[in-house]
């Protein structure tokens, strides 16, 4: 099947300690990302990457750190530096839109990260 | 500065009628929307999209509008279904890049 995974489903981790969250991708797709979701908010883009081995901040960036060493792998690294990292990630992937118009992206089925 | 707005926090519908879920946005750049349901605790999935250039899409039971002018995008469901029940993101595409801007999303609930 192809598709994005990501686990943990549900992660806990005592304030102070980095934690990473996995997303693996068999989609093929160039693009992969991270966003943050909030209570009564929208998507908020963390990092994104459009290829291997490069990577670029998106609007919530701060505290997070990524790596893209592998097409399929974009994992993301909750740092010790992020005030609030209490919330539900997800990671996403596409085509690049210069292959195709219509390059929508797809969702893996998200972490819940509690920082106690 | 919110570029995509999503101004119904919530829309209660019964089993039947029809859902209508609106979204404006500011930046005339953007070339491409899409609309996305979520369940709790799961990933968003893709519903419909519409590219700049068409002002109608239609695929079943959902239909999205698009009037460039005004700035505004619609998503109409019809008939809606207790099933329909999610949260429904707007999200739009910059003429360049991959990048997507997404609304703070509606929570639609169908009454049957």
């Amino acid at each position: 099947d192809g598709g994005i995974t990501q686990s943990p489903k549900y992660l806990f981790r005592k304030e102070g300690q980095n934690v990473t969250l996995s997303c693996e991708q068999n989609l093929n797709h160039d693009a992969m990302y991270w966003y943050r979701q909030d209570p009564g908010q929208g998507l908020r883009l963390i990092y994104y990457s459009q290829i291997v081995n490069d990577f670029q901040k998106g609007d919530i960036a701060e505290g997070y750190s990524v790596s893209r060493e592998k097409k399929e792998s974009f994992p993301l690294t909750v740092t010790s530096a992020q005030k609030n990292p209490t919330a539900f990630y997800l990671c996403a992937s596409s085509i690049d839109r210069r292959q195709g118009a219509n390059n929508e992206q797809f969702f893996g089925p998200g972490t819940r990260l509690t920082v106690l | 500065d919110q570029q995509v707005k999503q101004n119904s926090p919530s829309l209660s519908v019964q089993e039947g009628r029809i859902s209508i879920l609106n979204c404006d946005y500011t930046n005339s750049m953007f070339d491409y929307f899409l609309w996305y349901k979520k369940y709790p605790a799961e990933g968003p999935t893709f519903l419909i999209s519409i590219s700049s250039i068409k002002d109608k899409n239609e695929d079943g039971r959902f239909t999205v509008f698009l009037n460039k002018s005004a700035k505004h995008l619609s998503l109409h469901i019809v008939p809606s279904q207790p099933g329909d029940s999610a949260v429904y993101f707007c999200a739009a595409r910059g003429e360049y890049g991959n990048k997507l801007v997404f609304g703070a999303g509606t929570i639609l609930r169908v009454k049957s």
